[in-house]
């Protein structure tokens, strides 16, 4: 059972706007703490995708965002396309838990 | 360029040990923590364990405290995780990654990883 809960997967056709939400308490996402997001897609290892609850490191697309407000935060990937059919998880810092940095469970994007 | 490659995964009976390396590359080793994040077979991400860029702090995920220890040589630019005592709720594929700062503060994330080095715990 994750700290953070994300639903198991989301759908879009090419195009589209999808979402992904990442549902928190008052030890992580309500306490302040930054919210980050990595995708993992099939077969590799997990990147960076947002830091800072709605910054992107260099090279991913400004159609990828993130947002936070009270206990949840959001990525939203607009102009869906084959290539980010993967894996999503959000991360953040708990002060209440036996494990500091946290993850969501993760979200499978399935684009149609 | 950024790298970091695992090594030290494989089969393992219940009970015993096993050390993973990492090797890092393309980034001053010794001003960033480093961190070991673990994915059981078909499962999620799961913190694991961090180190600070000195090497003097060490945090590690309840699920792991008192069996696994990790460490750094700064001259050898290696991250290391020694695991004793494993269990079968142990298999996972490692992932060996840089943080973000020197420091292990709420706001560290995990900026690159490595591809990862598999364990698997037999019974």
């Amino acid at each position: 059972q994750s700290v953070l809960t994300q639903p198991p997967s989301v759908s879009g056709a090419p195009g589209q706007r999808v979402t992904i939400s990442c549902t928190g308490s008052s030890s992580n996402i309500g306490a302040g703490y930054d919210v980050h997001w990595y995708q993992q897609l099939p077969g590799t290892a997990p990147k960076l995708l947002i830091y800072g609850n709605n910054n992107r490191p260099s090279g991913v697309p400004d159609r990828i965002s993130g947002s936070k407000a009270g206990t949840s935060a959001s990525l939203a990937i607009t102009g869906l396309q084959a290539e980010d059919e993967a894996a999503y998880y959000c991360q953040t810092y708990d002060s209440s838990l036996s494990g500091l940095w946290v993850f969501g469970g993760g979200t499978k994007l399935t684009v149609l | 360029e950024v790298k970091l490659l695992e090594s030290g995964g494989g089969l393992v009976q219940f009970g015993g040990s096993l050390r993973l390396s990492c090797a890092a590359s393309g980034f001053t080793f010794s001003s960033y923590a480093m961190s070991w994040v673990r994915q059981a077979p078909g499962k999620g991400l799961e913190w694991v364990s961090s180190i600070s860029g000195s090497g003097g702090s060490t945090y590690y995920a309840d699920s792991v405290r008192g069996r696994f220890t990790i460490s750094r040589d700064n001259s050898k630019n290696t991250l290391y995780l020694q695991m004793n005592s494993l269990r079968a709720e142990d298999t996972a594929v490692y992932y060996c990654t840089k943080g973000s700062a020197r420091f292990l503060g709420s706001g560290i994330f995990f900026d690159y990883w490595g591809q990862g080095t598999l364990v698997t715990v037999s019974s």
